[in-house]
């Protein structure tokens, strides 16, 4: 299983660009990597997955460097709303994969006035 | 609005006792996930069925049990209930097996779980 490796807390401002690194060193070939966000008493929410380079959607853009080894979730300009637990995931989308859907501890992402 | 419920929304018990957890996925997806969210353990995988049967399966306690139904629902049974096993409990769905590009799950909004 690919093991993750996030920040556990990251504080920012309202307006400025956050950028959460999660590594995954042994990251397999048929692996993507998925990133959720959590509010509290909330499930996690879905909000970008990649293979490589880059990706990029309405709310935020996803990294990946060649090696994939590491990858960095970035969100534009937050606010205060975007306050919540950012989980980066790393697994196959093979339908009979056993592989478990590991969350891991995620980063706490407290954005301040 | 995720497009899975899951009820109830709360939950309490006393130890000893068993429940039942219930899950609708979203309309059409066939594969359906359980999760348990506890303060010190973050967001666990339980279990996951696909159209009625078990596809994989994680930190599941003997005492737990899930099944599939035909009509697509879930349910998640806790039996010898202990204090520890107090949490949130989340249902997913995605879906994945039947022809989607990814496997995004989308999450309900949990059974919170108490067991005094």
């Amino acid at each position: 299983l690919a093991k993750t490796t996030q920040p556990i807390s990251m504080d920012s401002y309202e307006g400025q660009e956050v950028n959460i690194t999660c590594s995954h060193n042994n990251i397999a070939t048929n692996d993507y990597i998925t990133w959720y966000q959590q509010f509290p008493s909330q499930g996690p929410r879905f909000i970008i997955q990649g293979y490589k380079t880059k990706v990029t959607n309405e709310v935020a853009s996803l990294f990946i460097p060649a090696d994939r080894k590491s990858s960095t979730l970035s969100l534009p300009r937050v606010s205060l709303s975007d306050t919540a637990v950012y989980y980066c995931l790393v697994g196959d989308q093979s339908f009979d994969s056993a592989r478990q859907l590991t969350f891991g501890s995620g980063t706490q992402l407290t954005v301040l006035p | 609005d995720s497009g899975v419920t899951q009820t109830p929304k709360h939950l309490i018990t006393a130890t000893g006792q068993r429940v039942t957890l219930r899950c609708s996925p979203r309309s059409g997806d066939l594969s359906v996930y359980w999760y348990q969210q506890s303060l010190d353990q973050g967001l666990q995988f339980l279990i996951q069925y696909y159209n009625g049967e078990e596809r994989a399966k994680g930190n599941i306690l003997e005492r737990f049990s899930a099944q599939q139904f035909p009509d697509l629902h879930s349910e998640l049974n806790l039996s010898s209930l202990e204090l520890g096993d107090s949490a949130l409990y989340f249902c997913a769905s995605s879906a994945l097996g039947r022809g989607a590009s990814s496997n995004e799950q989308f999450f309900g909004p949990g059974t919170r779980l108490t067991v005094l």
